[in-house]
């Protein structure tokens, strides 16, 4: 069966420190991946999503990036943290298919002091 | 017009009770239909997801697409308190376009 593993689970940051989220997924082969964020009473927000290694697609412009160095991992950075990157911080894969069901990692709370 | 529109809620029912949920969308493109139920402070987990218009059920959840009225819906029959969560739903076509509505939090009341 397939999993997902996020890490850390939360963390806390001050302003203008450098981010590293990781993400893998177990039990599948060339899935797509994807980072969401979302903040308190908001809804998911789609920030990257990726169908292959180094293939990174961005949906919002902002202070972060993403990296996908190997098949099943994929990595959300920042190189300096701002109050706003405050939120929960979602990965989930989806089968080798445009738009189908996806499946989520357990998240990262991430608070900016 | 937002590309999907989800009733925030909150929603409050006794146990046993059917309840309701549904969403709204504007495009037509959308192809895949699924609902995500999120406990408190835990990812979204996968309950339902349909490709077509018509009912599938699965225990006491039922999914409902209408294409053609563009909504779809979740019931949910004899809900219990561990049923007390947020629910997503999330729709999305052939160019990878993926939208989650914003989640309406249910509570079950014992």
């Amino acid at each position: 069966s397939q999993t997902i593993h996020q890490w850390p689970a939360t963390l806390v940051q001050p302003v203008g420190s450098p981010l590293s989220l990781e993400c893998t997924v177990e039990g599948t082969s060339n899935p797509n991946l994807y980072w969401y964020r979302q903040a308190a009473g908001r809804g998911l927000q789609l920030l990257f999503y990726s169908v292959g290694i180094g293939q990174i697609s961005s949906e919002v412009p902002q202070n972060l990036s993403a990296s996908r160095p190997q098949d099943r991992q994929f990595i959300l950075s920042s190189k300096k943290l701002l109050l706003s990157d405050s939120g929960f911080y979602l990965c989930a894969w989806s089968i080798r298919r445009a738009a189908s069901e996806q499946y989520f990692g357990p998240g990262t709370r991430l608070t900016v002091t | 017009q937002k590309e999907v529109e989800q009733d925030p809620g909150p929603l409050s029912v006794p146990e046993g009770a059917i309840v309701s949920l549904n969403c709204t969308y504007s495009n037509s493109a959308f192809q895949y239909f699924m609902w995500y139920r999120q406990y408190s402070r835990k990812g979204p987990e996968l309950l339902m997801y349909t490709y077509s218009s018509g009912n599938k059920e699965d225990g006491r959840f039922t999914a409902q697409v209408d294409k053609s009225s563009k909504y779809i819906s979740l019931f949910i029959r004899d809900s219990q308190p561990s049923d007390s969560a947020t629910y997503l739903c999330h729709m999305g076509g052939s160019n990878y376009k993926l939208t989650f509505g914003k989640g309406t939090l249910l509570t079950v009341n014992p």
